[in-house]
């Protein structure tokens, strides 16, 4: 079945570093690949999308790119901000399910901590 | 627009009781998906429901159940509460179709059984 690894954390960075969050999928079709941010204390949002190999996906700073070849979309961002402290999810959607609709398949979450 | 709500935000239950959570999806929205959320398994799917009608429904024991009313809103309900029920139980509401592309999450309810 479909699956989605992600890096343990939680993740430690001082204010301006750079991020990289990994993420590897495994699917049996061709999947849509999404990120998800929770903030404390809130639902998920998402964060960015890409629905084909080599497209690239981004919001708010941060970068994804669906590498087929590897199946993985790390999450980067070049210069983190105190505010960007969360838990980070990458999901995959791959075939409908027998009703007929999407349903994700999500990472266990990567809480991402910065540093003034 | 009002985003999605969930109530109560905080539950704390016996082993053994039963609890009832509920949703309201932005409106418009007539799809509602369940998730379970815990340190150990991360997002586990429960069910969706659309047009009053359960579509999908994930890997749970039948002590999980829920309904959706004619105007969209959702409950869920658990049975016979176990202390693994332990968890953060979270809603997301979407327009046909869209799937995960379109959710939007509610602040979820931190159930604790006790």
């Amino acid at each position: 079945g479909d699956s989605v690894t992600q890096m343990e954390g939680p993740v430690t960075l001082s204010e301006e570093a750079f991020l990289t969050i990994n993420c590897t999928y495994t699917a049996t079709g061709y999947p849509s690949l999404f990120w998800y941010v929770q903030y404390p204390g809130e639902g998920l949002q998402l964060l960015l999308k890409a629905t084909k190999a080599d497209d690239k996906g981004s919001n708010k700073g941060f970068e994804a790119t669906y590498r087929k070849e590897t199946t993985s979309f790390h999450l980067e961002k070049g210069s983190v901000q105190v505010s960007d402290s969360a838990v980070y999810f990458c999901a995959l959607s791959d075939s409908p399910a027998s009703g007929g609709s999407y349903i994700p398949t999500f990472g266990r979450g990567t809480s991402l901590i910065v540093h003034p | 627009k009002a985003g999605v709500t969930q109530t109560p935000r905080y539950l704390i239950k016996t082993r053994g009781q039963q609890v009832t959570l509920s949703c309201s999806p932005i409106s418009g929205h007539r799809s509602v998906s369940w998730y379970q959320q815990t340190p150990g398994q991360g997002l586990q799917f429960l069910f969706e429901y659309f047009s009053e009608t359960q579509r999908n429904k994930g890997n749970f024991p039948g002590r999980f159940s829920g309904r959706q009313f004619s105007n969209s809103r959702s409950e869920m309900n658990v049975s016979t509460l176990e202390l693994g029920d332990s968890a953060l139980y979270l809603c997301a509401s979407s327009l046909e179709g869209q799937g995960p592309l379109g959710y939007t999450f509610g602040s979820g309810t931190r159930l604790t059984v006790v």
